[in-house]
C-alpha cells in the first residue's frame, strides 16, 4: 500500500512558465515533506522540504505547499528551466520516530522544454 | 567536503553469486541509510543504522541481505546468494546529527543486475 502518490508519472512545460508537480500521502503521522531532484545516473539531491506546521515553504523558484486536510502536497517552479528537466520525488518523513527514514513516490518526470 | 559516495556504481552477476555493495557517509554523519529502487517502482526504505547499530532494519527483504557499518563509518551491504528480483539500484543516503530538519543526502547509487 503506497503511503505517498505522485499520479503524474510525467510532466511536459515550456520554458519560462510554472511547473506544479503533486504529491498526495494517506498517512497522518508524516511531519515532514521532502522533495528531492534526480537526474540519470545521479542520486537523488535534497531540493525543498516543508514541516506540517507550514502550509508553504519558498526556495528561490521553488516553492512547496501543504494542504495537511487534503494530505496533499505540490512544488511549484517558476520560472522552469531547461535545467529543471529531471524526475521529482516526494518523499515524508516522521521525524517523531527513532529514525527519519523517507517513504518516498514513484516519482515524475518533468521535461522543460526550451 | 565529499558527499556520499558509493561502490561500485555496476555490478552484473549471475543468479546464485554474492555480491558487496560499499557504502561511504558523509564524514560526522551518524545516521546512515541504505534504500533500493526497483525499475519503475518508488525508492524503498531497507535500513537505518545510528553509528554501528542498526536503529531500523524493517525494510531489509529477506536474510540473504546482510548490511554492516564496522566502527561506524563506511557501510556494506551483501546480498547472498543474489536472485533476479534483486536487481534495481541501491542507494545509500547519510544525515547529520538529531534535532534539525530531516535532510539526508544521497550517493550516486549502484546499479545491480542479477542475470
Amino acid at each position: 500500500d503506497q503511503q505517498v502518490k505522485q499520479n503524474s508519472p510525467s510532466l511536459s512545460v515550456q520554458e519560462g512558465r510554472i511547473s506544479i508537480l503533486n504529491c498526495d500521502y494517506t498517512n497522518s503521522m508524516f511531519d515532514y515533506f521532502l522533495w528531492y531532484k534526480k537526474y540519470p545516473a545521479e542520486g537523488p539531491t535534497f531540493l525543498i522540504s516543508i514541516s506540517s506546521i507550514k502550509d508553504k515553504n519558498e526556495d528561490g523558484r521553488f516553492t512547496v505547499f501543504l494542504n495537511k486536510s487534503a494530505k496533499h502536497l505540490s512544488l511549484h517552479i517558476v520560472p522552469s528551466q531547461p535545467g529543471d528537466s529531471a524526475v521529482y520525488f516526494c518523499a515524508a518523513s516522521t521525524r517523531g520516530g527513532s529514525n527519519y527514514k523517507l517513504t518516498f513516490g514513484k516519482g515524475t518526470l518533468l521535461t522543460v522544454n526550451p | 567536503e565529499a558527499g556520499v559516495t558509493q561502490f561500485p556504481s555496476h555490478s552484473v552477476i549471475e543468479k546464485g553469486q554474492t555480491v558487496t555493495l560499499r557504502c561511504d557517509p558523509i564524514s560526522g554523519h551518524d545516521n546512515l541509510y541504505w534504500y533500493r529502487r526497483v525499475m519503475g517502482k518508488e525508492i524503498k526504505f531497507l535500513l537505518h543504522f545510528v553509528k554501528e547499530s542498526k536503529q531500523d532494519e524493517s525494510g531489509m527483504p529477506n536474510n540473504r541481505f546482510l548490511a554492516e557499518r564496522t566502527g561506524g563509518t563506511y557501510s556494506t551491504l551483501k546480498v547472498q546468494p543474489a536472485e533476479l528480483e534483486d536487481s534495481g539500484v541501491y542507494f545509500c543516503a547519510s544525515e547529520g546529527p538529531r534535532g534539525g530538519r530531516p535532510k539526508a543526502f544521497f550517493g550516486q547509487g549502484t546499479r545491480l543486475t542479477v542475470v
